[in-house]
């Protein structure tokens, strides 16, 4: 079974542009979540798709959004992009909600530059 | 403000050895305690979970030590290789998948 998927793996925009990234989480997962990865702050959330609707949001500004799709893919988008946004940026697939918690599993990530 | 306190930073040990990294949490709610391997340039992996009820896990080489009521859990390696090398996270999970990681612990195994 093929694992998790992002496009593109490696991206260098400039402050101001925007961003998109995508991720296809594994055959039958249906939640997709985003987190961001840096030196300082390390992993953190971002938010949680599941049947193409936010369940949860991390403590991040108004300018990352994402969406999910029918098929489960999901998109993230950073809006008027800053240095500090530089980051490795992480999408994880699961099967969804249920009576516990569900394993995640990641996808090697993009790496985004800011300049 | 950090959910998870993970400790060492950093651990060279050398083959052969045993590697130990510990973890705290405050929030009781949390019901999931994944270990993730991360190498450079890659995504993290799952390594090890485990949940509460149990207060212990093995999977090979790899341990899971869980203390509930010290909201303390801990990552074993026995036998530590040189590709054991990477850098190792713990995390904490609620039935949200909303998961919170430790600051991560670079391991170093010496051949």
């Amino acid at each position: 079974k093929a694992g998790v998927t992002q496009t593109p793996r490696y991206l260098i925009k400039t402050r101001g542009q925007q961003v998109t990234l995508s991720c296809s989480p594994i055959s039958g997962h249906r939640s997709v979540s985003w987190y961001q990865q840096t030196p300082g702050q390390g992993l953190q959330f971002l938010f949680e798709y599941f049947s193409e609707t936010q369940r949860n949001k991390g403590n991040f500004p108004g300018r990352f959004s994402g969406r999910q799709f029918s098929n489960s893919r999901s998109e993230m988008n950073v809006s008027t992009l800053e240095l500090g946004d530089s980051a490795l940026y992480l999408c994880a697939s699961s099967f969804g909600p249920g009576d516990f918690a569900d394993t995640q599993y990641f996808g090697p990530g993009t790496r985004l530059t800011v300049l | 403000q950090q959910q998870v306190k993970q400790s060492p930073q950093s651990l060279i040990v050398q083959k052969g050895g045993i590697s130990i990294i510990n973890c705290a949490y405050e929030n009781t709610a949390f019901d999931y305690f994944p270990w993730y391997q991360q190498f450079p340039g890659k995504g993290p992996a799952l390594l090890i979970a485990i949940r509460p009820d149990v207060s212990e896990k093995k999977e090979g080489r790899f341990t899971i030590s869980f203390n509930k009521s010290a909201k303390q859990f801990s990552l074993h390696i026995m036998d530590s290789q040189p590709g054991d090398s990477a850098t190792y996270f713990c995390a904490t999970q609620t039935g949200a998948n909303n998961l919170f990681f430790g600051t991560g612990t670079r391991l170093t195994v010496i051949p």
